[in-house]
């Protein structure tokens, strides 16, 4: 079946520095991505998402960027703080029944 | 304006006993998903529900069901428990097909 990112990886980084969080993705009729967050014992919280007619996407502090040819997707967090320690996952969506898959997710760790 | 809301919180039962978890989707909202995020992995699909209607299952056992009602809230239920039934359930609702989906903090299920 479909899988994306199926490790937990862990990415420690300084306070202040940019983080940048990969996944790949297998489904190439994929069409709509999502990143989110879970910090611990909560549900996942919205980040930002990205279609497939685009390349890349920015938010407050996060950009996503989307390479279909080798399907990875990628979350930079500029100026990493403390808060954003969490679980980061990537979703994708694909197909009318709504299908949307996600991985275990990378685990950030911000030090201070 | 509230988010997915999910109840109860915490739930602990006996093996064999049944568990029912309700949710609350975002106001306007027609489209419930539950999601199982055991410990350690990531999140698996279970159901998705829209317009009361069930339109997609995961590859769980029938034990694990579910209703949408007409105010689009839902509940599922797990007959039967087992064991490594114990997990977080997460719902999230999305505003139709291939929206983002927003999720709810989730309700901690502990079988013992």
């Amino acid at each position: 079946g479909e899988s994306v990112g199926l490790h937990l990886p862990t990415l420690s980084v300084q306070e202040g520095d940019n983080s940048i969080i990969n996944c790949a993705y297998s489904n190439s009729a994929s069409d709509y991505f999502i990143w989110y967050k879970q910090e611990s014992g909560k549900g996942p919280q919205f980040i930002i998402d990205i279609r497939s007619n685009m390349d890349k996407r920015q938010g407050q502090r996060v950009t996503v960027l989307l390479n279909k040819t080798v399907k990875h997707l990628s979350l930079q967090i500029a100026a990493t703080q403390p808060g954003d320690s969490a679980v980061y996952f990537c979703a994708e969506n694909s197909g009318g029944y709504q299908k949307v898959t996600f991985g275990i997710g990378t685990k950030l760790q911000v030090i201070p | 304006e509230a988010g997915v809301t999910q109840s109860p919180t915490h739930l602990i039962k006996t093996r064999g006993q049944q568990a029912t978890l309700r949710c609350s989707p975002i106001s306007g909202h027609t489209s419930v998903y539950w999601y199982q995020q055991a410990l350690g992995l990531g999140l698996q699909f279970l159901l998705w529900y829209d317009e009361g209607e069930e339109r997609n299952r995961g590859n769980f056992p029938p034990r694990f069901s579910g209703r949408q009602f007409p105010n689009y809230s839902s509940e599922l239920n797990v007959n039967a428990l087992e064991l490594e039934d114990s997990a977080l359930y997460l719902c999230a609702s999305s505003l139709g097909r291939r929206n983002t989906i927003y999720f709810g903090e989730g309700s901690w299920l502990t079988v013992v």
